[in-house]
């Protein structure tokens, strides 16, 4: 039972290359996610999507492309990593885009650009 | 727009002792409100929800909390913490018409000291 496994764990960037960190949920969750976090400022929205070939973006977007094309993978992509975009990147799912409906998070990716 | 302040960026506490963790939020619509915890280096892990119903919410590990709508509060409890609660912990908010997007506090880093 994996329910939502990130790849990689840690990395670290040079400012300008690009990435893409991956997500992958196992529980044919409609309803996926991802979230930034830094020290003090808890989690923020980066981007969502409530089923294959919808996203929509969330609260912090800039510099960030997503895009799901199966329910069971959802990949954010750095264009160009800058360092302001050093942080710790969750992924997350939930069966659907109901109101409190559970979410599931990954164990995260620590991104690093220098 | 809804918005969630924990008042406490860390709370050392000694084990057996009991805890109070400060959540409040501002929101001018019906708001769900949740507790996440996140163990180091791991995703985060639903610990309890309020959705409707009973002001105090009882959730996993001997966790409660009491929604207070009149001081738009949702502080977390526990009577007698253990060494293994050591861990961050986030309270979320989502909206009437937020569907199941969460708006993270800033986390309080619980410490329990043998």
């Amino acid at each position: 039972n994996a329910g939502v496994t990130q790849t990689p764990k840690f990395q670290v960037l040079k400012t300008g290359q690009s990435m893409t960190l991956q997500c992958a949920q196992d529980m044919n969750h409609e309803y996926m996610s991802w979230y930034r976090q830094d020290p003090g400022m808890g989690l923020r929205l980066i981007h969502y999507s409530v089923g294959a070939g919808i996203t929509d973006q969330g609260e912090v977007p800039n510099g960030y492309n997503v895009s799901r094309s199966t329910t069971e993978d959802f990949p954010l992509r750095l264009l160009s990593a800058a360092p302001s975009q050093t942080s710790v990147y969750f992924c997350a799912s939930s069966y659907s885009m109901a109101r409190g409906t559970e979410a599931f998070f990954g164990q995260g990716t620590r991104l690093t650009v220098v | 727009a809804q918005s969630v302040t924990q008042l406490d960026s860390q709370v050392p506490v000694f084990e057996e002792a009991p805890v109070e963790l400060r959540c409040n939020y501002s929101s001018s619509v019906s708001v769900y409100l949740f507790w996440y915890v996140q163990y180091p280096n791991q995703g985060l892990q639903l610990l309890l929800k309020y959705l409707s119903g009973s002001t105090l919410v009882k959730g996993i590990n001997g966790f409660e909390a009491e929604f207070n709508k009149s001081q738009t509060s949702f502080h977390l409890r526990k009577p007698s913490v253990h060494i293994s609660d050591t861990a961050e912990y986030f309270c979320a908010v989502s909206e009437n018409n937020a569907g199941n997007m969460l708006t993270f506090g800033g986390g309080t880093r619980l410490m329990v000291k043998p």
